[in-house]
């Protein structure tokens, strides 16, 4: 089982401010995956990564962007926050192989006024 | 388009009640289905991996299979405590998303 970090959990920020979640991880999986989930809604992807230096759009549109500069780590930023980035974002890593199990962390629910 | 339909949305037991969730998928060229629970406020937590037909894992009171258009996942004597969203999620060969259904909120009564 992987263990997998989020910081903040919780978030409650103005309109415009630029904001980082931060997603790490100590299992040393190679890729490392952030979804959105609303209330009652299924998970939707947003930005996945193979390893360093390789970041990946998901399905799901969104105005967020990521890094991988290190194994451990795969910050999401927000350059101007909306209301409309109201949500729950999930980090989640796998191992890759036939397995890929992804592992979740534990989430940061994010308010915009 | 691949999609994941999940029954019932919800679903009431008493204590020692056993029933079954559904899991159904018209992915093409299966490479997983997975189940997660998840507790309010909290992430998914990985339960199983399922990979073709016919498969069974177990865990404690939780039993997951799989036919080539749906799994299910039983739950055998609850208790209060398996109270939570059941998610069931999909992966197709070549894709590195997992597709995820709306999930089942189960409530155990004691």
């Amino acid at each position: 089982e992987a263990d997998i970090y989020q910081t903040p959990r919780y978030l409650v920020i103005g309109t415009g401010k630029k904001i980082t979640l931060e997603c790490s991880q100590t299992m040393g999986h190679d890729k490392m995956y952030w979804y959105q989930q609303d209330p009652g809604m299924e998970l939707h992807l947003i930005h996945y990564s193979y390893g360093v230096n390789s970041t990946e759009k998901g399905d799901l549109s969104s105005e967020s962007t990521v890094s991988r500069i290190r194994t451990e780590h795969f910050p999401l930023t927000l350059e101007s926050a909306r209301p409309s980035h109201t949500s729950q974002y999930l980090c989640a890593s796998s191992v890759g192989g036939r397995t890929d199990t992804q592992y979740f962390g534990p989430g940061t629910r994010l308010t915009v006024l | 388009e691949d999609q994941v339909t999940q029954s019932p949305e919800a679903l009431r037991l008493q204590e020692g009640e056993s029933s079954s969730l559904n899991c159904s998928y018209t992915v093409s060229g299966l490479r997983g289905l997975f189940w997660y629970r998840q507790d309010p406020g909290k992430g998914p937590e990985f339960l199983f991996t399922l990979y073709s037909a016919g498969e069974e894992k177990e865990k404690e009171r939780l039993k997951a299979t799989l036919t080539k258009k749906e799994s299910f996942l039983h739950i055998t004597a609850p208790k209060p405590e398996d109270s939570a969203t059941y998610l069931c999620a999909t992966k197709e060969g070549g894709s590195e998303k997992l597709v995820f259904g709306k999930g089942t909120k189960l409530t155990v009564n004691p």
